[in-house]
This record gives C-alpha cells, structure tokens and sequence, in this order.
C-alpha cells in the first residue's frame, strides 16, 4: 500500500517560515490534504488539492506538490500553530485514503 | 454550518463490539453529495481510516479492519454508525467522524469537517 513519510518533529521561531515535508512515491501526481490538529481537539483542514485554502484559514498557510515531496509551508509563524500536521492523499490503487505519520510543529 | 457529533460508550470490555454514532447537522446524508467516513487515533498515534459510508448504503473500509468493521446509515435520522467487532485493547483510540469532499474528477478525497472525537477505551 501507499505509504507517506513525515519528520517526526519540525522547529521554528516566532517570525520564521516553517516547512512541513511528506514524502511519496510519485506524490505531485495525487491530491495531498493537509490537517492541523491541536492537543486535545480534532483536526481541521488548512490545506486541500495541494494548495487551496479553506475558508477562514489564513493566507500563511500554503501548499505545495512536485515529484516525491509535498510541503505545507507556514510564514510568519505565532505560537498558536504550534501543532501536529498531518498530510493526506487518496491511494486509488487501494481506493482508500493514506495518512502520513503527522509532524510536531514546535514553535521556540 | 457543518457540524458532527459522535456519541456511544466510552468503556468497551474485550471480546465485544463496539457501537459509536454520529449525527449530521447543517448537510443531509441523502442529498448524495459526500460520503461520510470513520477514522481513528491511539492515544498519542496517528491517524487511520476505518471505512466510508454512502447514503445508499454502499460501503468501503480498510482492508486490515474490513473483518471486523460495519458502517451503516439511518437517512430518517441523518445519521450514520460504526460497529467494531471482537475488540481488544489495540481498539483502544479516539474516534472521529467526518464529512468526505470528492474533487471534481473523482480522484481525491479530503476530510472536512470533522467531529469532536469520541474516547473509547478497551479495557475489562
């Protein structure tokens, strides 16, 4: 089955851009989702199709897909994005959805 | 505004099945425009997919649960249900239920809204 790498921690200042891999094979061909889930909550969608943005998210979260790697990439990062990430694609294969591992954001 | 609900017992002992609902507010299961899914987290793990439900009735689930799992709908109740048989303590997670968006072409699928999860612990 299709399987998605994350790190398993990414860290970053106040201020700075923080960068969220997910490794695939061939991942820039499918759709990648992207969640954000804070301790204790369930996770919301910031990002859907690779880059576009739901409703009420902000613009600093944004997205990007090519060859085997898709990254969720947050300017201006504030400690309340301090989180778990968490990638997602549709396996058509398989017909059913793979999750990756999900990135610790820390925000120092 | 899309919301989901989750409800059902928290403990669950061994060997016996688990029963969660979730009620739909705000989308109507039987307008046919999504599909809605069970998904699952462990107690500091990540996420995984339990199976997808249709208004119709038709299902998919993960091949490592499919022996276990059942979705069903209630359209009447705008609802819809999780059954996992034989747990064990591995079963023990968070569960959520969420709203499948389909893309145009049919070939991507993304969870948006989710509910708030729901705790079930296996355990005798």
């Amino acid at each position: 089955s299709y399987v998605l790498t994350q790190p398993p921690s990414v860290s970053v200042a106040p201020g700075q851009t923080a960068r969220i891999t997910c490794g695939g094979n061939n991942i820039g061909s499918k759709g990648v989702h992207w969640y954000q889930q804070k301790p204790g909550q369930a996770p919301v969608l910031v990002v859907y199709d690779d880059s576009d943005r739901p409703s009420g998210i902000p613009e600093r979260f944004s997205g990007s897909n090519s060859g085997n790697t898709a990254t969720l990439t947050i300017s201006r990062v504030e400690a309340g994005d301090e989180a778990g990430y968490y990638c997602q694609v549709w396996d058509s294969s398989s017909d059913h959805p793979v999750f990756g591992g999900g990135t610790k954001l820390t925000v120092l | 505004q899309v919301q989901l609900q989750e409800s059902g017992p928290g403990l669950v002992k061994p060997s016996q099945t688990l029963s969660l609902t979730c009620t739909v507010s705000g989308d109507s299961i039987s307008s046919g425009n999504h599909y809605w899914s069970w998904i699952r987290q462990p107690p500091g793990k990540g996420l995984e997919w339990i199976g997808y439900i249709y208004y119709t009735g038709n299902t998919n689930y993960n091949p490592s649960l499919k022996s276990r799992v059942t979705i069903s709908v209630d359209t009447s109740k705008n609802q819809f249900s999780l059954k996992l048989s034989s747990v064990t303590a591995a079963d023990t997670a968070v569960y959520y239920c969420a709203r499948d968006i389909i893309s145009r072409t049919g070939n991507k699928v993304w969870f948006d809204p989710w509910g708030q999860g729901a705790l079930v612990t296996v355990s005798s």
